[in-house]
């Protein structure tokens, strides 16, 4: 079993649409949860990280955590095409000493 | 100026060749991290250093070796690079612990072609 899970997509929503991604992820002991963007051939960048349950928001983008479910979200809203990108998911292990990655959503934001 | 560097920024090889990939930064950062990205695969963690005298295998680090020369510097090497090592190599680096400042930092990758 994948300690991280993500739908691969792709995903397309019109501009200034929701865009609604999801992760899963299997160990219980996890603390901190992050998502990162990564365009084409570029390294990823951090976009949001949560430690605790509930909703974090950060201008367009709410990360949702639910450690009860072992699930993790990130709303954008008014989407842009500039948003078009590859969405990684990256969890970290109990110790927080390392992370652990899905295979990443890829969304695609049509003008 | 980029706070990770890697060098170089594309290679490629021939199967057998010794290779090393270089990794600097200049974020004052502890923790440095070694990742390769396949497509289909995701990120995965082949080595990660807390500081030079404390390095650690990650998920896939067999036919890898990793050396910490300092605290800014982090290099990986293929003893003998097979064409399964052609993939998009990543060096990221954290500051301590769990909480707020375990955010990864990415260099810009390198490319590594094993032919």
């Amino acid at each position: 079993q994948k300690e991280v899970e993500q739908n691969s997509g792709p995903l397309s929503v019109p501009e200034g649409a929701i865009a609604s991604l999801n992760c899963t992820y299997s160990d219980r002991g996890s603390q901190s949860f992050f998502w990162y963007r990564q365009y084409s051939g570029k390294s990823p960048e951090l976009i949001m990280s949560i430690y605790s349950n509930g909703d974090k928001e950060d201008g367009r983008f709410t990360a949702q955590l639910n450690k009860a479910s072992q699930y993790v979200s990130l709303l954008i809203r008014d989407s842009q095409p500039s948003d078009s990108a590859t969405y990684l998911c990256a969890v970290s292990d109990p110790t927080g000493n390392q992370f652990y990655f899905g295979t990443g959503t890829s969304l695609t934001v049509i003008p | 100026d980029a706070d990770v560097t890697q060098t170089p920024r594309n290679r490629i090889t021939k199967t057998g060749k010794r290779i090393m990939l270089e990794c600097s930064q200049t974020k004052g950062h502890d923790r440095m991290y070694w990742y390769r990205q396949d497509p289909g695969l995701g990120l995965r963690l082949i080595y990660y250093s807390f500081d030079v005298k404390d390095i650690n295998k990650g998920e896939i680090s067999d036919g890898y070796s990793v050396s910490r020369q300092a605290q800014a510097k982090f290099s990986l090497s293929l003893e003998s690079a097979i064409p399964n090592q052609t993939a998009l190599y990543f060096c990221a680096t954290s500051d301590w612990g769990t909480g707020s400042t375990d955010t990864q930092y990415f260099g810009p990758g390198t490319r590594l072609t094993v032919l």
